[in-house]
């Protein structure tokens, strides 16, 4: 099994729309985790940590299920802008190393 | 303002070349990164800095040489052993445990 799997998409919604991304990851000791948002061509920014249950920042909400070792990632009222990759990260619980990026799961929001 | 500074934003290298990518951070963080990026594809670690005059191997370390003599700073060399460049070279910082990495704006590397 691989450290951190993300489904690719691309997932293709309509504006207004509700999606949602998982991302599993394989070690049972991780204490946190984190998404990151790429556009075409750019680097990755941060778009939220989640270290306990979850956390909300308007439109987006991330969660955090320990027991079946996965994160979510939910956007409400898609826009246009949200068009991206989004990239799971997850800290292996061991001091000194990087974090564990998955692949990334593509969002295209069309109008 | 607060950040980290790649440069060249693109870089182009001759067979048998080695080249230099620069990473610069003034966040005062002890950690620093150095990940590559092939379209389509995840982020792969080629060496990360715990602290200054300290690094280690990352996944993809191969034909890759890094040093860390000052804590703002983490340069890359792409040596001639590497013989598939091509690709998008990002850096990044971090506070510590725990914390999350912030990332420049990258370098692309092209084969001439």
């Amino acid at each position: 099994r691989k450290e951190v799997e993300q489904d690719p998409g691309p997932f293709n919604v309509p504006e207004g729309a509700t999606v949602a991304f998982n991302c599993t990851y394989s070690n049972s000791a991780s204490q946190s985790f984190f998404w990151y948002r790429q556009d075409c061509r750019k680097e990755p920014k941060l778009l939220m940590s989640v270290y306990s249950s979850g956390n909300e920042d308007g439109r987006f909400t991330a969660q955090l299920n320990r027991a079946s070792q996965y994160i979510s990632l939910l956007i409400r009222d898609s826009k246009l802008s949200d068009s991206a990759t989004y990239l799971c990260a997850v800290n292996p619980n061991q001091a000194g190393t990087a974090l564990i990026f998955g692949k990334g799961t593509t969002l295209s929001v069309s109008s | 303002d607060g950040g980290i500074t790649q440069s060249p934003k693109y870089l182009f290298r001759k067979e048998g070349q080695n080249v230099t990518l620069s990473c610069e951070q003034n966040l005062n963080h002890d950690a620093m990164y150095w990940y590559r990026q092939d379209p389509g594809q995840g982020l792969r670690l080629i060496y990360y800095s715990q602290i200054v005059n300290d690094f280690q191997k990352g996944d993809i370390a191969e034909g890759y040489s890094v040093s860390r003599e000052k804590k703002e700073s983490f340069p890359l060399t792409v040596t001639s052993a590497q013989k598939n460049p091509t690709a998008f070279y990002l850096c990044a910082s971090g506070d510590g445990y725990n914390q999350p990495q912030h990332f420049g704006d990258g370098t692309r590397l092209s084969i001439l």
